[in-house]
C-alpha cells in the first residue's frame, strides 16, 4: 500500500544550524502539506503545496522556513536557523486532490539543542 | 481561535462504555477526516466523510457528518483499552485547498 515516508525519523541539531526534513509523498498525489506537533500539543499547520508553489501558510511559517520540489518526488521543509522552541514532530502529508483524505508520514522528531 | 473546535478535549472512561466526541466549526467543509494519534507516532485516518449526514460505520466506531458539513460526531460503542489515543478531525474548507486539524479528543479507556 501506498505511503508517505519521512526522513530521518529524529534529528538533533544545535540552535542556529539549518535543517532540512524529507519527505516522499504518495506518487500519484498533487498536494503537500507540512504540519508540526509540539510534544503534547495540537497538530498545527505550516503550509500547503501544490502545483510546485506555496498555496497556503500559516504564521508559523516565517522567513525561517521554506519548502521546496526539487526533483518531482521528495518535498523538503528547511528550517534555515533552527531556535529552540522549533522542537516538535513535523509531518509530511499529502493528497490526491483537493476533497480526498491526507495521508500522513511517521513524522521527523526534530530536537533543538 | 480554532477552526475545529473539538469536544471533550479529555475523555477517561471504564472499558465497555460507549462515548461520542464531537467536531464543530463554523465553516462548511468539503470532506472532513478522523485520525486516530499514538504517541509518537503520525495520524493515521479512520474515515472520510464527503456527503451532509452521511454516516459511516467501522466495526464499533460510527462517524456522522453534518447536515449542513460544518460538523462532525465519532461514537465508540463498547470501548476497549485499545481505543485509548488521540482522535483528531480535520477539515477541507471548501473554498481553498488546505486541511486543518482540531486540538484533539485525548481518550482513556481503561480495563
Amino acid at each position: 500500500e501506498p505511503e508517505v515516508t519521512q526522513t530521518p525519523s529524529h534529528q538533533v541539531t544545535q540552535m542556529g544550524q539549518e535543517v532540512i526534513l524529507r519527505c516522499v509523498p504518495i506518487s500519484n498525489h498533487l498536494y503537500f502539506y507540512w504540519y508540526r506537533q509540539i510534544l503534547g500539543q495540537k497538530v498545527e499547520f505550516l503550509v500547503s503545496f501544490y502545483n510546485n508553489e506555496i498555496s497556503e501558510k500559516s504564521e508559523i511559517f516565517d522567513d525561517q522556513f521554506s519548502v521546496e520540489r526539487p526533483d518531482g518526488s521528495n518535498f523538503t521543509l528547511k528550517i534555515r536557523s533552527t531556535k529552540l522552541e522549533d522542537s516538535a514532530m513535523y509531518f509530511c502529508a499529502s493528497r490526491r486532490d483537493s476533497v480526498t483524505e491526507a495521508f500522513f508520514g511517521q513524522g521527523t522528531r526534530l530536537t533543538v539543542v | 481561535t480554532q477552526l475545529l473546535e473539538q469536544s471533550p478535549q479529555f475523555l477517561s472512561i471504564q472499558e465497555g462504555e460507549n462515548l461520542t466526541v464531537y467536531c464543530n466549526s463554523s465553516s462548511v467543509f468539503s470532506s472532513l477526516q478522523w485520525y486516530r494519534q499514538e504517541p509518537g507516532e503520525g495520524p493515521v485516518l479512520l474515515v472520510t466523510v464527503v456527503t451532509g449526514g452521511e454516516v459511516k460505520k467501522l466495526k464499533r466506531l460510527t462517524f456522522q457528518f453534518g447536515d449542513a458539513r460544518k460538523d462532525s460526531s465519532l461514537h465508540i460503542t463498547a470501548a476497549q483499552p485499545g481505543d485509548t489515543g488521540l482522535y483528531l478531525c480535520a477539515g477541507a474548507l471548501r473554498n481553498n485547498n488546505d486541511m486543518r486539524f482540531g486540538a484533539g479528543t485525548r481518550l482513556t479507556v481503561k480495563p
